[in-house]
């Protein structure tokens, strides 16, 4: 089955730690994407990766970081810095630049 | 800065009715477009994309753009409590040099009553 992964579903942190959210696809797209939405809100973009080792800021890419070191990975990890990091986190692939996107089920971190 | 805009709704119709979901944007060179039906708790799911002008049909769900007057729009069919759900607008803006980003609008809640 093709897909896009992310873990854990649920993930809780204390103030003050880095935690690092997953993304896998096997959809064998170039392209990756990460989204955070809050309640009510749209979606805004973190990172997003075109090729594997490049990626590029998004919108609201201060407290976050990425790598892309394989085609199929584009972790996320949300820093010490990222000053209210609780949201609900998209991780997205498509099959080329500008192209139609298909969502991973999210990650929704709490930080208390 | 490039925007998207759709009512927020909510949007109530009732089962077996056709919902018609508006979004305008204001790049007016924008060059692709997409529907995604995102319900409580989850993540978007690609309905469909449109490139040209005109209609496109994909089952119960018809994309309309009109890019002289930019507005793209989704039309449900026989609607059905399924159905409720938030709808995202999405466009890829021109002037795309250095950078790929999507532009989403903050979606139309759909309410269909039984």
């Amino acid at each position: 089955d093709g897909g896009i992964t992310q873990s854990p579903k649920y993930l809780f942190r204390k103030e003050g730690q880095n935690v690092t959210l997953s993304c896998e696809q096997n959809l064998n797209h170039d392209a990756m994407y990460w989204y955070r939405q809050d309640p009510g809100q749209g979606l805004r973009l973190i990172y997003y990766s075109q090729i594997v080792n490049d990626f590029q800021k998004g919108d609201i890419a201060e407290g976050y970081s990425v790598s892309r070191e394989k085609k199929e990975s584009f972790p996320l990890t949300v820093t010490s810095a990222q000053k209210n990091p609780t949201a609900f986190y998209l991780c997205a692939s498509s099959p080329r630049p500008l192209g139609e996107q298909y969502f991973g089920p999210g990650t929704r971190l709490t930080v208390t | 800065q490039k925007e998207v805009e759709q009512n927020s709704g909510p949007l109530s119709v009732p089962e077996g009715a056709i919902a018609s979901l508006n979004c305008t944007y204001s790049d007016r060179g924008s060059q692709s477009f997409f529907w995604y039906r995102q319900y409580s708790g989850k993540s978007p799911e690609l309905i469909m994309f449109i490139y040209s002008n005109g209609d496109k049909e994909d089952g119960r769900f018809t994309a309309q753009l009109n890019k002289a007057s930019q507005y793209v729009s989704l039309l449900i069919r026989d609607s059905q409590p399924s159905d409720s759900a938030t709808y995202l607008c999405a466009v890829n803006p021109s002037g795309q040099a250095g950078g790929f980003k999507t532009i989403f609008g903050a979606g139309t809640r759909l309410f269909v009553k039984a």
